[in-house]
């Protein structure tokens, strides 16, 4: 069965730390794999595309890299600051599901000032 | 450009009555994905059209729940009769042809009393 987990559920970090989240999928056969970040009561902003060819994708202090033989992903975020408080979800587009998404639960972020 | 617009943002009914949301894409995106989020459950996809045609609808719950896309600018996910376990937010997104980031809108939350 094809899942897509995120743990932990929920996090806090002070401000100024290196934020480290984690997306584990139980098949190799993923076509690309997404980050989005979700605000309260928002609809889901797209972070980073990773495609299953590259192995990591960059942009400004988020950093996300790609490793499908041992099923994960980490999304790096460095320097955090209160305004990256939000949730963190990932999705997994699977080889055999033509534009359809699958998402983990998500991680919600706490940054401290 | 102002982004998937949906509505109504919010929307109170009671249970047995028919519930209609709505969607606008962005401009030139052919593929609209309609999703349901929950504590319970998370993001789950319902349908997803593309070029205005349903491509896969396993994501539906019910016959209760129907969705249309008569035009490139429109789409409407429809639950009649509705019930309380329909209360959810309702996403929106959409995509452009041969890429796969995801655009969402702000949602509609839904309480079936």
């Amino acid at each position: 069965k094809q899942e897509v987990t995120q743990i932990p559920a929920a996090l806090s970090v002070p401000e100024g730390e290196n934020l480290v989240l984690n997306c584990s999928f139980t098949d190799s056969a993923i076509y690309n794999l997404q980050w989005f970040r979700q605000d309260p009561g928002k609809g889901l902003t797209s972070l980073l595309l990773i495609q299953s060819s590259q192995r990591e994708q960059t942009s400004g202090r988020l950093n996300a890299s790609l490793d499908k033989s041992s099923g994960r992903s980490t999304l790096y975020i460095a320097a955090s600051q209160p305004g990256d408080s939000a949730t963190y979800l990932c999705a997994v587009r699977w080889t055999d599901s033509w534009g359809k998404l699958q998402f983990g639960a998500g991680t919600q972020v706490v940054v401290t000032p | 450009d102002a982004g998937v617009i949906q509505s109504p943002r919010h929307e109170v009914t009671e249970m047995g009555q028919e519930v209609t949301l709505r969607c606008k894409p962005i401009s030139g995106h052919n593929s609209l994905f309609w999703y349901r989020q929950t504590m319970m459950r998370g993001l789950e996809l319902l349908i997803y059209f593309n070029n205005n045609v349903p491509i896969d609808d396993s994501g539906m719950p019910e016959d209760r729940f129907s969705a249309k896309m008569p035009n490139a600018s429109f789409s409407t996910l429809k639950i009649q009769p509705s019930e309380p376990r329909d209360s959810a937010v309702y996403f929106c997104a959409s995509s452009a042809e041969y890429t796969d980031t995801q655009y969402f809108g702000p949602g509609t939350r839904l309480t079936v009393l």
